[in-house]
C-alpha cells in the first residue's frame, strides 16, 4: 500500500514571496491534516479535512496561509506572502477514521527555507 | 507552554545502553500516542495507550501510561543505532477541541 506523498520535498525562497505544497494521501482516508514542525518542536496543526470539508482550522494563520482539498482526495497548501518564521517542516497526514485517538500516517514532509 | 512536557531533549547513549524518556502534563489525556520520526521523514505511530496505569511492550521498548493519565514513559532496553529518532508523546487535548497535541519530542542518539 503506497503511503502518503508529499511535494516537493524541499523548497527555498525568499520572504514574501509565495509558495505551493502538495499533499496525496493513502487511497481511500477521509481524514487529512497538515502540520508545522518547526525545528526543535513537535508537529502543530494546522488544518483538518474530513473528506472535502474542513473540520478545524483553527490554528491557520489565514491572513496568509490558505488550503483546500478539492474532491476529497489531493490537497494543496499555500503561503502567501511567506515570512521567515515559516521556515518548517510541513507535514500531511491521513486517516482512516476522524478523531485524535486514531492513528495517523504521515507523509515525509516539505522542508521550507524563507530567507 | 507546552501541554505536553517531554524530557530530556536530549539523549545520547551507547549501544546496549537503557534509556527512558518521559511525557508529562498538567492535564488528563484520554490516550496518548507515541511516535518515532527519522530525519527527513515523518512520524510513525509506535503505540497508543489508553487505561490509567497501562504497559505496552514492543520488543525491547516499554511504554508506560501514568495512572492518572497525565504522564507516560517509554524505556528501550539494550538500546541499537536503530533506535535513534525523535520520540514524540501526543495526545488529544479537550480545551483544544480534542485535537491531536505533540510534545516537543525527546532526540536519542544510540552511537554504535
Amino acid at each position: 500500500e503506497a503511503g502518503v506523498a508529499q511535494s516537493p520535498r524541499y523548497k527555498i525562497i525568499e520572504k514574501r514571496q509565495s509558495v505551493a505544497f502538495w499533499c496525496n494521501p493513502i487511497s481511500g482516508h477521509a481524514t487529512l491534516y497538515w502540520y508545522q514542525q518547526i525545528l526543535g518542536q513537535g508537529p502543530k496543526l494546522l488544518i483538518q479535512f474530513q473528506n472535502n470539508g474542513v473540520v478545524d482550522d483553527s490554528q491557520l494563520p489565514k491572513d496568509r496561509f490558505s488550503a483546500e482539498r478539492l474532491k476529497g482526495v489531493d490537497s494543496t497548501l499555500k503561503i502567501q506572502p511567506a515570512k521567515l518564521e515559516d521556515s518548517a517542516v510541513y507535514l500531511c497526514a491521513s486517516s482512516p477514521l476522524a478523531g485524535p485517538g486514531n492513528e495517523q500516517f504521515f507523509g515525509p514532509g516539505t522542508r521550507l527555507t524563507v530567507l | 507552554t507546552q501541554l505536553l512536557e517531554q524530557s530530556p531533549q536530549f539523549l545520547s547513549i551507547q549501544e546496549g545502553e537503557n534509556l527512558t524518556v518521559y511525557c508529562n502534563s498538567s492535564s488528563v489525556f484520554s490516550s496518548l500516542q507515541w511516535y518515532r520520526q527519522e530525519p527527513g521523514e515523518g512520524p510513525v505511530l509506535l503505540v497508543t495507550v489508553v487505561t490509567g496505569g497501562e504497559v505496552k511492550k514492543l520488543k525491547r521498548l516499554t511504554f508506560q501510561f501514568g495512572d492518572a493519565r497525565k504522564d507516560s514513559s517509554l524505556h528501550i532496553t539494550a538500546a541499537q543505532p536503530g533506535d535513534t529518532g525523535l520520540y514524540l508523546c501526543a495526545g488529544p487535548f479537550k480545551a483544544a477541541g480534542n485535537k491531536l497535541t505533540f510534545g516537543g519530542g525527546t532526540r536519542v542518539l544510540v552511537k554504535p
